[in-house]
């Protein structure tokens, strides 16, 4: 069992859509949770970070950890195709290495 | 606004050749990392330096080779390049806390 866990996909949604991205992971210690957004032919880029249990709301997306699941979200309102990509999950234990772990990212087409 | 910036964007390689893939940033970032992106592998850790003048070997290092002589430039060798190391490559940095990552652009390799 990979330490994070992300279904691959692809996941196809109308435009307008509330789109739920999920990971999970087995390591307890990790305490640092990132989404990235890699577009076609391009690098990752980070989306959003939280820290801990709780959500972080940014826009039309939000992110949620629940650290007792082990499981986390990214939530997308009002899908538009400009979102479609690859989303990675990333996540990190403090202190010690800095190399976070990531999942192998799910592919969104949101469609007009 | 530069970044992380890497170079070449595509090469294409003969079987045994060497080459180097440049990666520079501008952020001040102690930490740096080499990955690589292979369809339905995800990213895997390649080589990754937490200051100049020190490196350490990732998930895949066989192959590749690093050095970290400025805090600006992390460049990534091949040695004698082979077909399995076709692949996307990917240059991040990192601050200290290592919480949030900032991807370069990508650089494109086939080797032949």
């Amino acid at each position: 069992q990979k330490e994070v866990e992300q279904d691959p996909g692809p996941l196809s949604v109308p435009e307008g859509a509330i789109v739920s991205l999920n990971c999970t992971y087995s390591n307890s210690a990790f305490q640092y949770f990132m989404w990235y957004r890699q577009y076609s032919r391009k690098g990752p880029e980070l989306l959003m970070y939280t820290y801990s249990s709780g959500n972080k709301e940014d826009g039309r997306f939000t992110a949620q950890v629940d650290k007792s699941s082990k499981y986390i979200s990214l939530f997308i309102r009002d899908s538009q195709p400009s979102d479609s990509a690859t989303y990675l999950c990333a996540m990190k234990a403090a202190g010690g290495s800095y190399i976070p772990t990531f999942g192998r990212g799910t592919s969104l087409i949101v469609h007009p | 606004n530069a970044g992380v910036t890497q170079t070449p964007k595509f090469q294409v390689l003969k079987t045994g050749q060497s080459m180097t893939l440049q990666c520079a940033q501008d952020m001040n970032h102690e930490y740096m990392s080499w990955y690589r992106q292979d369809p339905g592998m995800g990213l895997r850790l390649i080589h990754y330096s937490v200051g100049a003048g020190i490196t350490d070997q990732g998930e895949v290092p066989n192959g590749y080779n690093v050095s970290r002589s400025t805090t600006e430039d992390f460049p990534l060798r091949l040695l004698s390049a082979a077909p399995s190391q076709t692949s996307v490559y990917f240059c991040a940095s990192s601050p200290e806390s290592g919480n949030t990552i900032y991807f370069g652009e990508g650089s494109w390799l086939t080797v032949v």
